[in-house]
């Protein structure tokens, strides 16, 4: 069956903008994830939905940053006023409850 | 707060050749461990899941264990081979919620 999918693989903005980045999950996973990768590092937490809620947001690094999941399946990750900062891989994972997280292959933004 | 650290941070071995990549962990309290594959510009792979009730789990010539007590597991590769090549990444889900906290990953490069 289809792998998580996200929209766009590539993003470039200028400082300032608003973008969203969407993320298509497994059909039938309930649970859906995001997280952000810089150069070298290893992903980090943002924000993990269970069904249309959002569970943990703990990880989301200011309000700039949010995420909505209308009917429990697609997600869209929102910045607003982008920083250079913001900068990085943005992945999205799903699961079924609490097993194996599959990935997507992940956008990557650069804010110029 | 977890923290996960994986050494080396890269490492460079001919063909053939059996190794180890370490992952640490400071919070022992954990609900299970992954072994995850990264392609550059890729997304992740998920390896190895390991049940924090689990010694170890074996996929092919993959094997990887786990001692909760110490904070460490293992990832041991077999015969490797080039296309081996790719950073890998160990991340641990806490007891008490889904999020996954990584390490930076291992880069291995596996020479013909």
């Amino acid at each position: 069956g289809a792998g998580v999918s996200q929209t766009p693989s590539n993003k470039v903005t200028e400082k300032g903008k608003y973008v969203e980045l969407r993320c298509d999950p497994i059909s039938g996973h309930t649970a859906l994830y995001w997280y952000r990768q810089s150069l070298g590092q290893g992903p980090e937490f943002l924000i993990y939905f269970q069904g249309t809620g959002a569970a943990d947001d703990s990880g989301l690094p200011n309000d700039r940053f949010f995420a909505v999941r209308p009917e429990g399946s697609v997600s869209t990750l929102k910045i607003q006023r982008t920083e250079r900062g913001d900068s990085a891989v943005y992945l999205c994972a799903s699961s079924l409850q609490a097993d194996t997280q599959y990935f997507g292959p992940g956008t990557r933004l650069t804010v110029l | 707060k977890q923290e996960v650290t994986q050494i080396p941070a890269a490492l460079s071995v001919p063909e053939g050749e059996n190794l180890v990549l370490n992952c640490s962990f400071t919070d022992s309290a954990i609900y299970n461990l992954q072994w995850f594959r990264q392609d550059p510009g890729k997304g992740l792979t998920s390896l190895l899941l390991i049940q924090s009730s689990q010694r170890e789990q074996t996929s092919g010539r993959l094997n990887a264990s786990l001692d909760k007590s110490s904070g460490r597991s293992t990832l041991y590769i077999a015969a490797s081979q080039p296309g081996d090549s790719a950073t890998y990444l160990c991340a641990v889900r806490g007891g008490s919620n889904y999020k996954l906290t990584f390490g930076k990953g291992t880069l291995l490069t596996v020479n013909p």
